[in-house]
């Protein structure tokens, strides 16, 4: 089956400092998406993206999908300590009847004020 | 906006009892999901159902059977739970045939002594 590897497991790291993680695949996907999660919650989009090679932001989150379409990067500018959280990545391919999302293992983000 | 519900919240099972887990949607969504989330193993994917009418295994579909009531609705059923299965479970909706972006319940959180 298809599997994503995100990276890092973890992260700790001071406020105000930027953040990058990254998310790579086996199979080439048509949608990623990035997801938030805080602690007893749902995952929560954080920013999806379509196009290879599209970057998009979303306040201080940027997320690019890989022009090779087995990646994709999501980063966060000054850091504060409400974006403590279990981050995800998530790939989607439309291929025949595949119509699963499959997610990362996620980054857990640690924010020292 | 209510979006995806589950219900309940919060369940402890003995060994060899049955449960169903409740989801409902109120957006509209083509296609239904259920994931299972344990500590370093990410959200895998137990069931989908990518239209009314339609079930596929996910990644981890043993143990596990699904209805899709109705467009609305995708259950969750334990027939004989075991300790393997203590997990939070979450259920999550798409539009899927334009918008492949996936909005998640709150989880359910279930232990199996």
């Amino acid at each position: 089956g298809q599997q994503l590897n995100q990276s890092p497991q973890s992260m700790f790291i001071q406020e105000g400092e930027d953040v990058s993680m990254n998310c790579t695949s086996s199979s080439i996907f048509n949608t990623w998406l990035w997801y938030k999660q805080d602690p007893g919650e749902g995952p929560v989009l954080l920013i999806a993206l379509y196009k290879a090679g599209e970057l998009t932001s979303n306040g201080r989150l940027t997320a690019q999908f890989g022009i090779t379409r087995k990646d994709s990067f999501l980063n966060i500018s000054a850091s504060i300590p409400s974006d403590v959280g279990i981050y995800f990545c998530a790939g989607y391919n439309s291929g025949g009847s595949n119509y699963k999302l499959t997610f990362g293992k996620g980054t857990l983000l640690t924010v020292n004020p | 906006n209510a979006g995806v519900t589950q219900t309940p919240k919060f369940q402890v099972l003995k060994t060899g009892q049955s449960m169903t887990l409740q989801c409902a949607q109120d957006m509209n969504h083509n296609s239904m999901y259920w994931y299972r989330q344990d500590p370093g193993m990410g959200l895998r994917l137990i069931y989908y159902s990518a239209s009314e009418g339609t079930t596929d295994k996910g990644e981890v579909p043993n143990g596990y059977n699904v209805s899709r009531l109705n467009k609305r609705e995708f259950s969750l059923r334990l027939e004989s739970a075991a300790p393997s299965q203590t997990s939070v479970y979450f259920c999550a909706s798409s539009e899927m045939t334009l918008n492949t972006e996936a909005f998640f319940g709150q989880g359910t959180r279930l232990t199996v002594v």
